[in-house]
């Protein structure tokens, strides 16, 4: 059984820093691309970044890139977010998804509240 | 950027069938997919690659694809069907997109 659970969320204040991990299981890790979705309280899903199976090929939603980096560990079967000069608009449940063949999104985890406020 | 216009909300009768549309320029060319997310649940992919359902979803869903519009079909609506539903598509950009979102009550 597939299993991606996130960690690391949390209360943040604007300009503030916080590294997202999400842990994988049930699958060959190294052998998938996988993403980072957010949701903002009430609205829709946004795609925030994704990373290649080698970490070769890496790729940010305009709205994160330069504050955001997404790396991930294939021998610890972990992925990761860090994220930088964070904004109120940042505030969201940020989910990781496994990715499939066109980029559809086969399995997500239970996502990580991040909240941003003074 | 690439982008996808799902109406805001669907409404339909138990046992009935549920359209949702995601419209895009030339989304005929692309592959989309589709996603369930139930009130505090992450979202679960339901239709990949236009109209193909993933082991456990129910044969009453299915997708199509063509011109400027997808669909998602809901048939025999039921009650459990409620949840909000997005499609995605993937765009030359590299980025992944996702549409605003068609929240499906069940009368």
């Amino acid at each position: 059984e597939v299993q991606l659970v996130e960690s690391g969320g949390g209360l943040v204040k604007p300009g503030g820093s916080l590294r997202l991990s999400c842990a994988a299981s049930g699958f060959t890790f190294s052998s998938y691309s996988m993403n980072w979705v957010r949701q903002a309280p009430g609205k829709g899903l946004e795609w925030v970044s994704s990373i290649s199976s080698s970490s070769s090929y890496i790729y940010y939603a305009d709205s994160v890139k330069g504050r955001f980096t997404i790396s991930r560990d294939n021998a610890k079967n972990s992925l990761y977010l860090q994220m930088n000069s964070l904004r109120a608009e940042d505030t969201a449940v940020y989910y990781c998804a496994r990715e499939g063949g066109s980029s559809s999104l086969l399995d997500w985890g239970q996502g990580t509240l991040v909240t941003v406020s003074s | 950027s690439y982008v996808l216009t799902q109406p805001p909300s669907v409404s339909v009768a138990p046992g009935k069938t549920a359209r949702i549309t995601c419209g895009g320029n030339n989304i005929g060319s692309k592959s989309v997919h589709w996603y369930q997310q139930k009130p505090g649940q992450a979202p679960v992919l339901v239709i990949y690659y236009d109209s193909d359902r993933p082991s456990g979803i129910p044969e009453r869903f299915s997708g199509s694809n063509s011109g400027n519009t997808a669909t998602l079909t809901i048939s025999r609506v039921e009650a459990g069907d409620e949840a909000d539903y997005y499609c995605q598509v993937w765009d030359s950009s590299s980025e992944r997109v996702f549409g605003g979102g068609t929240k499906l009550t069940v009368l």
